[in-house]
């Protein structure tokens, strides 16, 4: 079983939707939680963090986070064609990241 | 801005070739990491380093070996290249505050090496 799971699309959205991109990991132990968007060539680029339960919002993102059920999850509202890209979730337990392999997003014009 | 500086975009090399690849980084991070990405694979680390002259082996070690010399700066050693070997390179750094609330990794902008 891997750490980190998510779903790897690709997810497809008209712009201007909500886009819910979700990933769930295996250790209940897990303290920090991160989510990258990666464009195609390009390096992992940090987007959202988040540490307690519950939502925490920037922008047109908001990042969800339940402890109990083990996943996290990232919406995007108002999507746009630029959001198009690979979203990585990560997890932190004991300073170890994992890596979840990314969920890749099409935002369709 | 964290800035993570990789000295390479791109590499060509030739098989048997010792290849450096060098990662410096701008805001007094203690940990560094090496990581390799390849299609349906994912992010795999290398190896990493928790401090000047410290190193831990990640989940793919064999045939690279690193350097870390000053805090800055850490260096991933392809010791003898193999055509296996060709990938994109990212190396990452991230702040340790000592707490729980750990700080997000910093990545450079990859370096994308092809051995022939």
């Amino acid at each position: 079983q891997k750490e980190v799971e998510q779903n790897s699309g690709p997810l497809s959205v008209p712009e201007g939707a909500i886009a819910s991109l979700n990933c769930t990991y295996s250790d209940r132990g897990s303290q920090s939680f991160f989510w990258y968007r990666q464009y195609s060539g390009k390096s992992p680029e940090l987007i959202m963090f988040i540490y307690s339960n519950g939502d925490k919002e920037d922008g047109r993102f908001t990042a969800q986070l339940n402890k109990a059920s083990q996943y996290v999850s990232l919406l995007i509202r108002d999507s746009q064609p630029s959001d198009s890209a690979t979203y990585l979730c990560a997890v932190v337990n004991f300073n170890k990241f994992y890596f979840g392999s990314g969920t890749k997003l099409n935002v369709k014009p | 801005d964290v800035k993570v500086t990789q000295s390479s975009r791109y590499l060509v090399k030739r098989t048997g070739e010792k290849v450096f690849l060098e990662c410096v980084q701008d805001m007094d991070h203690e940990n560094m990491f090496w990581y390799r990405q390849d299609p349906g694979l994912g992010l795999r680390l290398i190896y990493f380093s928790y401090d000047v002259k410290m190193k831990e082996k990640g989940d793919i070690p064999e045939g690279y070996s690193v350097s870390r010399e000053k805090k800055e700066r850490f260096s991933l050693i392809l010791e003898s290249a193999s055509t296996n070997q060709t990938s994109m390179y990212l190396c990452a750094s991230s702040l340790d505050t000592g707490s729980r609330a750990y700080q997000p990794q910093h990545f450079g902008d990859g370096t994308r090496l092809s051995i022939l």
